[in-house]
């Protein structure tokens, strides 16, 4: 069965630091793999996708995401936080291939101080 | 403009009342999705749709009933609503299975 983990829960970093956001995912087989951001009480805006082409994604707003089979994970990372960063993030896997349902992960809370 | 329209945005019901939620895309998309979100558990698949005039269930289904009479709307209902059906909701719309989803920007239900 296809699951995906976010290994963490809440993340704190300054401005101008990395960004590390981990994902792990599992699937019987070749999966695409999202990140989607979520600022509060807005809706899902895509950051990046993996669909079996590049293992190195880039994304928008300076995100990118690297699949690693040998690991299963997909992590997000950015070289320097800013503090429009601040947002849920989430590791999203697709379940079916011909239906499109996704599978969230539990979320990642991005918090960047100043 | 283009994408995922949800109606209402905010809804407070009492224990046993019914409602609907509309979604509305204008990208003729095939694919069509409704999500709850609750604290702690990311978005989880309530029903979706692969076209017109079909639906089926997903993760959470119960006490949920959908209908896709036309390819631009997905209904979502709840005949019977129940204080554990208190969440944001969340619909998406996709043109081809392997696209990610356009989401719409919530409907946050209460239940009383």
């Amino acid at each position: 069965a296809q699951s995906v983990t976010q290994l963490d829960s809440h993340v704190s970093v300054s401005e101008g630091t990395p960004v590390l956001l981990r994902c792990n995912y599992s699937s019987s087989y070749s999966p695409s793999l999202f990140w989607y951001v979520q600022h509060p009480n807005k809706g899902l805006q895509l950051l990046l996708k993996y669909t079996s082409a590049a293992t190195l994604v880039k994304g928008i707003n300076g995100f990118e995401a690297e699949f690693k089979k040998s690991e299963t994970s997909f992590h997000l990372t950015k070289p320097s936080a800013h503090m429009s960063d601040a947002a849920e993030y989430f590791c999203v896997v697709s379940v079916e291939s011909n239906t499109g349902k996704l599978i969230f992960g539990q979320g990642t809370t991005l918090q960047v101080k100043p | 403009n283009a994408g995922v329209t949800q109606t209402p945005k905010f809804r407070v019901l009492k224990t046993g009342q019914s409602m609907t939620l509309l979604c509305a895309q204008d990208m003729n998309h095939e694919y069509m999705y409704w999500y709850r979100q609750d604290p702690g558990m990311g978005l989880r698949l309530i029903h979706y749709s692969v076209g017109e005039g079909t639906t089926a269930k997903g993760e959470v289904p119960d006490g949920y009933n959908v209908s896709r009479l036309k390819k631009q709307n997905f209904l979502l209902g709840l005949e019977s609503a129940a204080p554990s059906q208190t969440s944001v909701y969340f619909c998406a719309s996709s043109y081809w299975r392997d696209r990610p989803g356009i989401f719409g920007s919530g409907t946050q239900l209460s239940v009383l």
